[in-house]
């Protein structure tokens, strides 16, 4: 069946530091996939999503790109700020599953000045 | 607009009973999931409803859980004589349609069976 693996955190950075978060997956189909946040005591955001094979999604300057020869979609910014930590969820959605989402453990990313 | 609301926001209730959650989807979408947040299990899939279509329930844990959609809008999580390990955050999610649209998450309702 469908699975996401993702490091497992918490990963502790200094502001303006280089972030990298490792997804990896397994499909039967051609799924989507994406980055959700989850910022303290609030629910669950889209960060950004890609639908297809060398796909980029960007948003508020987290990229992430969709590798399918190495099935990953690691999640990179190039600069982080303390109001960027949070839960960061990886997740797909398989064409041949009706679209619900199989989403990675999380990691918990802190950011301190 | 509204986006994906949910009640209550928190529950507690003791281990034996019945309690139901609800949620309000965005207005005019189709899809609604039910996910469920816990610790010992991340974050995992219920139930989904598309429309008029028999929904997909292969993600309900035990026949204890039930879920309905009224008019196509606002669903209702049903769970049966709680036990301890179905405390977690219940979300439910909307989206325009089946297919590879995004999610709108809810906030959550936050479950604790004591």
């Amino acid at each position: 069946g469908d699975s996401v693996t993702q490091m497992e955190g918490p990963v502790t950075l200094s502001e303006e530091a280089f972030l990298t978060i490792n997804c990896t997956y397994t499909a039967t189909g051609y799924p989507s996939l994406f980055w959700y946040v989850q910022y303290p005591g609030e629910g669950l955001q889209l960060l950004l999503k890609a639908t297809k094979a060398d796909d980029k999604g960007s948003n508020k300057g987290f990229e992430a790109t969709y590798r399918k020869e190495t099935t990953s979609f690691h999640l990179e910014k190039g600069s982080v700020q303390v109001s960027d930590s949070a839960v960061y969820f990886c997740a797909l959605s398989d064409t041949g599953t009706a679209s619900k989402l199989t989403f990675g453990t999380g990691t918990r990313l802190q950011v301190t000045l | 607009g509204a986006g994906v609301s949910q009640s209550p926001s928190n529950k507690v209730t003791e281990k034996g009973k019945d309690v139901e959650l609800r949620c309000d989807p965005i207005s005019g979408h189709t899809a609604l999931y039910w996910y469920r947040q816990s610790l010992g299990q991340g974050l995992e899939f219920l139930i989904y409803f598309q429309g008029n279509s028999a929904p997909d329930k292969s993600g309900l844990p035990s026949d204890r859980f039930s879920a309905e959609r009224t008019g196509g809008s606002v669903s209702t999580l049903t769970i049966q004589r709680t036990q301890q390990e179905d405390s977690a955050v219940y979300l439910c999610a909307s989206s325009p349609r089946q297919g590879l649209e995004t999610q709108y998450f809810g906030p959550g309702t936050r479950l604790l069976v004591l």
